[in-house]
């Protein structure tokens, strides 16, 4: 299983400050989802989008589903130190695919706030 | 509504010892997944089970087995644990889609 390519690898951000970052891959896919873990917990998801071009908010987050189907973007606005953890983008592909019923993950962007 | 819930939360092996993970999930779902999480290669999929009675090989199932007990139970087994199974052990379930999955507390096992 191909990882999926995530940047920036780490971030460190000051308390009111706009975040982006970026999925891509070589394949395409059906579904992006991104995720948030926090140290000593499990992912737990934030948004999810299934359409080509779709862009979905939850909160100060925003998210898009790349119009190639190759990539994804999150955005996280007005920072708060409560964003502090690691964000992983993931996706799933079609059923006519060898990979259909699993999920494809980045390695993560790590997220630090400062005050 | 507790989730997934996963058993133990630590773990410490020595080589060749044989322990088992335990995960179970209460919102009826028909897949369930076990992940390992090293540092800066996010989640690997090891086994899962798309549905009660069968299960499928992931990424990295080499020095696993598992077994879907029933809908709700899904555990992972470590025949002779080795150093390289050191890792961070995360058990997922979805309703039977692959799309959204959500994911326990995770067990930290160190192999000695």
């Amino acid at each position: 299983g191909q990882q999926l390519n995530q940047s920036p690898q780490s971030m460190f951000i000051q308390e009111g400050e706009d975040v982006s970052m970026n999925c891509t891959s070589s394949s395409i896919f059906n579904t992006w989802l991104w995720y948030k873990q926090e140290p000593g917990e499990g992912p737990v998801l934030l948004i999810a989008l299934y359409k080509a071009g779709e862009l979905t908010s939850n909160g100060r987050l925003t998210a898009q589903f790349g119009i190639t189907r190759k990539d994804s973007f999150l955005n996280i606005s007005a920072s708060i130190p409560s964003d502090v953890g690691i964000y992983f983008c993931a996706g799933s592909r079609d059923r006519t695919t060898d990979s259909w019923g699993k999920l494809q993950f980045g390695a993560g962007t790590q997220v630090v706030v400062t005050p | 509504n507790a989730g997934v819930t996963q058993t133990p939360k630590f773990q410490v092996l020595k080589t060749g010892q044989s322990m088992t993970l335990q995960c179970a999930q209460d919102m009826n779902h028909n897949s369930m997944y076990w992940y390992r999480q090293d540092p800066g290669m996010g989640l690997r999929l090891i086994y899962y089970s798309a549905s009660e009675g069968t299960t499928d090989k992931g990424e990295v199932p080499n020095g696993y087995n598992v077994s879907r007990l029933n809908k709700r139970e899904f555990s992972l087994r470590l025949e002779s644990a080795a150093p390289s199974q050191t890792s961070v052990y995360f058990c997922a379930s979805s309703e039977g889609t692959p799309h959204v999955q959500f994911f326990g507390p995770g067990t930290r096992l160190t192999v000695l």
